[in-house]
């Protein structure tokens, strides 16, 4: 069946930190790839998409590119802030029927 | 984009006791989905809630211990019944929008169960 892979956290960072979360997939056909965050004390928010394959997802200067060759769904940041602190779910849909990562909880410090 | 809020936030409750969560939405959708979140665990999917038909269950979830309420398109109740310590979890309401694929959250219900 599907299922997703991600980096176990957390991580933390210094601000202005490079910041890569790793996520890697199974699925059969094409499903969308999510990255959803999740601030403390609030629901999850999603942070950016992709529906196909070599698509790029960009939101608040965070990217991840599909790529269909590696099965992964890479989160990039070039220079993490303190407000970027949060926990990052990795997710792929096919017709509704979401499966999420674990979960990586990232830490940034001023 | 939809707007969700859940009640109760938050619930500190007794072993052997029932608590029922509420799901508002603003607009009205055809399914809504119901979540639990372990600690230190990532989503998982309970059942989808349909209104005029009872919910679908997913594998390791019942009836007897989750039941769901559908009464209209932006209204549903999640039951948690004769909890154990084993159900304190984050519960979490949710819908799809049919255009992007996307799913909001509501904040969800962090349920302590002693």
């Amino acid at each position: 069946g599907n299922s997703v892979t991600q980096m176990e956290g957390p991580v933390t960072l210094s601000e202005e930190a490079f910041l890569t979360i790793n996520c890697t997939y199974t699925a059969t056909g094409y499903p969308s790839l999510f990255w959803y965050v999740q601030y403390p004390g609030e629901g999850l928010q999603l942070l950016l998409k992709a529906t196909k394959a070599d698509d790029k997802g960009s939101n608040k200067g965070f990217e991840a590119t599909y790529r269909k060759e590696t099965t992964s769904f890479h989160l990039e940041k070039g220079s993490v802030q303190v407000s970027d602190s949060a926990v990052y779910f990795c997710a792929l849909s096919g017709t509704y029927k979401y499966i999420f990562g674990t979960g990586t909880r990232l830490k940034v410090l001023a | 984009s939809a707007v969700i809020s859940q009640k109760p936030s938050r619930d500190i409750c007794q072993r052997g006791t029932s608590l029922t969560i509420q799901c508002q939405v603003d607009s009205q959708v055809t399914m809504m989905f119901w979540y639990r979140q372990q600690p230190g665990q990532s989503l998982t999917l309970i059942a989808t809630a349909n209104q005029g038909s009872e919910a679908t269950y997913e594998s390791g979830f019942v009836i007897d211990k989750f039941p769901i309420s559908r009464p209209n398109l932006t209204f549903s109740t999640l039951t948690v019944s004769n909890m154990s310590p084993e159900d304190s979890s984050i519960y979490l309401c949710s819908v799809g929008s049919g255009k992007t694929g996307e799913l909001f959250f509501g904040e969800g219900s962090r349920l302590t169960v002693l």
